[in-house]
């Protein structure tokens, strides 16, 4: 069965270092998604992506995130100057139509800044 | 209460009970989804229910909708230790999913 991958599943970085947290999705899949769940508190949606321009952003998506799909099968997520609050847990999905349908997510890279 | 919102918040049933767990939102949607996430684990997705869908089976789940009252209910029968996770709804709109609290299962041997 198809599914969304993400690499790498454990990251520990120092507090200001940037980071880059990638996905693959599925591979006819054309809307692309990033989420994040800190510890103990709910999925919260950052951004989704489609035809190469990000499509919505909240209003956690700041200066510091950046997306990017630099080739035709991943997906990336890079903060630029980590924070404390940064660490999390980041789910990337993806679907095939914007609307009615499924989104996959990965199993997540749980991001850990010190 | 806030898109996607759970309840309860927590669960502890005996193994071979059943589990109802409910969802509510706000806003209209496109469909509603629900999850289960073991702990510090990634999510997995259950079932779907579209807007024009009143109810929907999966194996031993069973998941109603009621879109006039914006809520949702997600029902496991005869629960083993296994099913022992969080269960988030997720309303999508537009592809964007915007999950609640999550309700805590604890299903007890």
């Amino acid at each position: 069965e198809p599914e969304v991958t993400q690499t790498p599943s454990h990251q520990v970085t120092q507090m200001g270092q940037e980071v880059i947290l990638r996905c693959v999705p599925i591979s006819n899949h054309l809307y692309f998604y990033w989420y994040r769940q800190i510890l103990g508190q709910k999925v919260e949606f950052l951004v989704s992506f489609y035809n190469n321009e990000i499509s919505e952003k909240s209003e956690i998506f700041d200066d510091q995130f950046s997306v990017e799909r630099p080739d035709g099968s991943n997906f990336t997520l890079k903060i630029r100057s980590t924070k404390l609050e940064d660490s999390a847990m980041y789910f990337c999905a993806s679907s095939e139509y914007e609307g009615d349908t499924e989104a996959f997510f990965g199993q997540g890279t749980r991001l850990t800044v010190v | 209460s806030q898109q996607g919102e759970e309840d309860p918040q927590a669960l502890s049933i005996q193994e071979g009970e059943n589990a109802t767990m409910n969802c509510s939102y706000k806003t209209s949607i496109n469909n509603l989804q629900w999850y289960r996430q073991n702990s510090g684990r990634g999510l997995v997705h259950l079932i779907l229910i579209r807007s024009n869908e009143r109810e929907k089976h999966s194996g031993r789940l069973r998941v109603t909708l009621d879109t006039s009252k914006k809520s949702s209910s997600l029902l496991i029968t005869a629960s083993r230790a296994a099913d022992t996770a969080s269960y988030f709804c997720a309303t999508a709109r537009a592809g964007k999913s915007t999950f609640g609290d999550g309700t805590t299962l604890t299903v007890k041997p």
